[in-house]
């Protein structure tokens, strides 16, 4: 079983607002990352967590804040963000940082 | 540093002929490969990985990739398309000292048409 699940699939946030993305695996993996996708375009890393530690932060701004809870689960906290924001936001996960990646189904983020 | 260059952006082709994804990297160091298929609105999805070993590597869907080392690159191919092999390709390469990161191509449009 390769499966990453990630809630919610849509999101519509006001500049305003707070919301979290959250993402699910129960593969055992110690990797879990964030990945920003813009339409027609590769992915983006945003952060990596090893061993529930973040391991890489590609110079995200704040308003983006993840939260690696246990070793299954990736939050990635939004709080006033701008419309350039809205994307598909991808978790990923493997087994260690440098072994392959499996992809969830991503969440795409509209921000008004 | 390590690069990934897809050569092709898009790339037409009729159901049941033969494609290929060209894929090219840069690297000086020994490197992990990937294929990933992404269709609308959905995730990446691996297709086959070359880590070591045999240079003609088998994934899902009927998909193959051939790694060559003297060219640097791993070209995906499929004997035969179906309407539904229609989505992005993803050619990847896994950043060397395993920080986790994963070096991209631009993707390829592989459009099958009736």
């Amino acid at each position: 079983d390769t499966e990453v699940t990630q809630t919610p699939k849509h999101l519509v946030m006001g500049m305003t607002n707070k919301k979290s993305l959250k993402c699910e695996q129960h593969m055992g993996h110690r990797a879990m990352y964030w990945y920003k996708q813009k339409a027609k375009k590769p992915p983006e890393l945003m952060f990596v967590y090893s061993y529930e530690k973040l391991s890489i932060n590609e110079s995200v701004p704040s308003r983006f804040s993840p939260e690696c809870p246990n070793s299954s689960l990736l939050n990635l906290h939004l709080h006033a963000l701008q419309p350039e924001d809205s994307a598909l936001y991808l978790c990923a996960s493997s087994q260690d940082t440098g072994k392959t990646q499996y992809f969830g189904p991503g969440t795409r983020l509209l921000v008004l | 540093a390590q690069s990934v260059t897809q050569l092709d952006s898009q790339v037409p082709v009729f159901e049941e002929a033969p494609v290929e994804l060209r894929c090219n990297y840069s690297s000086s160091v020994s490197v992990y490969l990937f294929w990933y298929v992404q269709y609308p609105n959905q995730g990446l999805q691996l297709l086959l990985k070359y880590l070591s070993g045999s240079t003609l590597v088998k994934g899902i869907n009927g998909f193959e990739a051939e790694f060559n080392k003297s060219q640097t690159s791993f070209h995906l191919r499929k004997p035969s398309v179906h309407i539904s092999d229609t989505a992005e390709y993803f050619c990847a390469v896994s950043e060397s000292g395993n920080t986790g990161k994963l070096i991209f191509g631009q993707g390829t449009t592989l459009q099958v048409k009736p």
